[in-house]
């Protein structure tokens, strides 16, 4: 299994805090992608990065990916209540199409 | 219209009733996916159709029926389920099945009783 590993499982900030999601996966890639998910809704895509490809940024969000140790995180800063939910990574296999695989997720909490 | 419309939001069944679940886009996307999650997990592929074809069966029981009936319409047929399949099912769709972002519908939250 693909399946990525996901950490920390939960993260709990003050508004205003950076937070920092990390995760591992298995095999080669091509694209890795964050999701996130409001409890029990749909997921939404935040950002996808390409294997070829080391960091990139989208207004709040900045992801890392490093192919070398399989891994890649994202940072939210300047964290905001509404940035309350759970962020999934997605890859898809390298020559498997968009099969994408799930990592475990991170449950975030932002406080007031 | 980048939306993804899932019906129903919520479907109680008892295990010898047949339901369906329907998806709907039209952003003129050629793969369409079904996801299913459960509590506090991540969701986990059950079918790709690409240009209205079965493209991946990820070894769904056959009580889980797909059907494309064109490009904008995802059907997920019901039929003799347990218990365990309780679970938010999840419609997805992309430009193609190469690669890219997956848009989401809200899921449709199923309850087998």
């Amino acid at each position: 299994s693909q399946q990525g590993e996901e950490d920390p499982q939960a993260l709990s900030i003050q508004e205003g805090e950076n937070a920092t999601m990390n995760c591992s996966y298995k095999t080669s890639i091509n694209n890795l992608q964050w999701y996130r998910q409001n409890s029990g809704r749909g997921l939404v895509h935040l950002i996808l990065i390409r294997s070829n490809e080391r960091e990139k940024h989208s207004g709040r969000l900045r992801v890392t990916l490093d192919t070398s140790k399989k891994s890649s995180s994202l940072l939210i800063t300047a964290s905001r209540a509404a940035d309350t939910a759970s962020y999934f990574c997605a890859t898809d296999a390298a020559g498997g199409g968009n099969k994408l695989t799930f990592g475990t997720g991170t449950q975030l909490k932002v406080e007031l | 219209d980048t939306e993804v419309t899932q019906t129903p939001k919520h479907l109680v069944m008892g295990m010898t009733n047949k339901k369906s679940l329907k998806c709907e886009q039209h952003m003129g996307h050629r793969a369409m996916y079904w996801y299913k999650q459960k509590a506090k997990k991540p969701p986990e592929l059950m079918f790709v159709y690409s240009y209205e074809k079965l493209s991946i069966n990820e070894s769904v029981p056959s009580r889980f029926s797909p059907e494309c009936p064109n490009s904008s319409l995802l059907n997920l047929h019901l039929h003799a389920l347990q218990p365990e399949d309780s679970a938010l099912y999840l419609c997805a769709s992309s430009q193609d099945e190469i690669s890219g972002e997956l848009f989401f519908g809200e899921g449709s939250r199923l309850t087998v009783l």
